[in-house]
């Protein structure tokens, strides 16, 4: 079936550390997006991207990283330098750019420091 | 800027009430999209609507409808008698011209209480 897959679900982090979030998607959209959901704050974006080896910041990309070297994959790193990790990840991709077209959502990542 | 405002946070009804989602915009854009989505427990967001600024025509989905004002900068999202399964968290989206992302509301959990 044609969607998008995030993994893993859960994910721990110790202090200090950098995790990677791993997001997949077989639709063949262009545009792909991280957003990141905190209780009564909604959704951020993170980064997104619009095509291959190129990607840009979102609202609150300090602390992030993403890379785009392939249509299928936009992988998240949350490095040590983000001071408040843990939340709701979500990864999400659109068929076109410049005309924002209905965006599909992953299930998501629960990302926990401990 | 672009913003939007869901005031209501959570709301609690009986099955088979009637329940209106409010969703007020703010966009400089004459062109702009708004959107609904709707997030079960599992955390992955499914599309329910898009519409475009230039219709302002009232849309109806079986027990889903909704209502675009321009005058007020609002797209409500009204469910008519309200099932158990309706239970989630609604999110309320805009993107604006040319705009590569979309900007979502605080969102409102809605329990629904057989």
């Amino acid at each position: 079936d044609g969607g998008i897959t995030q993994s893993p679900k859960y994910l721990f982090r110790k202090e200090g550390q950098n995790v990677t979030l791993s997001c997949e998607q077989n639709l063949n959209h262009d545009a792909m997006y991280w957003y990141r959901q905190d209780p009564g704050q909604g959704l951020r974006l993170i980064y997104y991207s619009q095509i291959v080896n190129d990607f840009q910041k979102g609202d609150i990309a300090e602390g992030y990283s993403v890379s785009r070297e392939k249509k299928e994959s936009f992988p998240l790193t949350v490095t040590s330098a983000q001071k408040n990790p843990t939340a709701f990840y979500l990864c999400a991709s659109s068929m076109r750019t410049g005309i924002f077209d209905e965006a599909f959502f992953g299930q998501g990542t629960r990302l926990t420091v401990v | 800027a672009q913003k939007v405002t869901q005031a209501q946070t959570e709301i609690s009804v009986v099955e088979k009430e009637d329940v209106t989602l409010d969703c007020v915009y703010e966009t400089r854009d004459t062109t702009y999209y708004l959107f609904w989505y709707k997030q079960p427990p599992s955390g992955e967001l499914v599309f329910l609507i898009r519409r475009n600024s230039f219709d302002e025509q009232n849309e109806i989905s079986g027990r889903y409808s909704w209502n675009f004002q321009k005058s007020t900068s609002s797209f409500n999202f009204t469910i008519t008698a309200s099932q158990v399964v309706d239970s989630a968290v609604y999110f309320c989206a805009l993107s604006g011209q040319g705009a590569q992302k979309l900007v979502f509301g605080q969102g409102t959990r809605l329990t629904i209480n057989p």
